[in-house]
């Protein structure tokens, strides 16, 4: 099993709707996450993290963290086609000080 | 906006030749992370730094690859000799106790 995992995708959805991305880990220890936005031939972008269950917003983007279920999801609110990137789940590794382990990361692609 | 600078931005090289990629962290952020991105692996995490100190290079192949850090502004990851499937983007991140890593422009290798 995989430490972070995600479905690679792409998803595919319209303009306006909302895009949900999920990520599941496997150490029950891990106590920070992170979504990172990555845009074909760039960097990746940190653009939310959590530490706590439940939700955390921030303008179009939420994360919503579940720890005894061990998931953390990203949704986008009215998405944009600015929008359409790769997006990393980074989870900090237990005792390793700030390492994290990210995903292979989730393909979105908002149709217009 | 504080930003972690990487040189040079690209490098074409042939195999074998000794290549040098640097990375000026953001100031203040104690702990620089190296990273390679594949089509194939996705973001591998290589070598990191705490405090100037190697904390974790066993992502590094030590044969050919090394990483330091001489001061607290600049780190270095040097590729000898270099071959084709060193080929990818390289990506120097840092971070704080607090602070998520945030990740610098990268360098794109391609060993010919």
């Amino acid at each position: 099993q995989k430490e972070v995992e995600q479905n690679s995708g792409p998803l595919s959805v319209p303009e306006g709707a909302i895009a949900s991305l999920n990520c599941t880990y496997s150490d029950r220890g891990s106590q920070s996450f992170f979504w990172y936005r990555q845009y074909s031939g760039k960097s990746p972008e940190l653009i939310m993290f959590i530490y706590s269950n439940g939700d955390k917003e921030d303008g179009r983007f939420t994360a919503q963290l579940n720890k005894a279920s061990q998931y953390v999801s990203l949704l986008i609110r009215d998405s944009q086609p600015s929008d359409s990137a790769t997006y990393l789940c980074a989870v900090r590794v237990p005792g390793g000080y700030q390492k994290v382990t990210f995903g292979t990361g989730t393909k979105l692609q908002v149709i217009p | 906006d504080a930003r972690v600078t990487q040189t040079p931005r690209h490098k074409v090289t042939e195999m074998g030749q000794e290549v040098t990629m640097r990375c000026q962290p953001i100031l203040g952020h104690n702990t620089v992370f190296w990273y390679r991105q594949t089509m194939m692996q996705g973001l591998e995490l290589l070598a990191y730094f705490r405090n100037r100190a190697p904390l974790d290079d066993s992502g590094m192949p030590k044969d050919r690859f090394s990483a330091e850090m001489p001061d607290a502004t600049l780190a270095t990851l040097k590729i000898q000799p270099s071959e084709p499937r060193d080929s990818a983007v390289y990506f120097c991140a840092s971070g704080n106790a607090d602070q998520p890593q945030h990740f610098g422009d990268g360098t794109r290798l391609s060993i010919l």
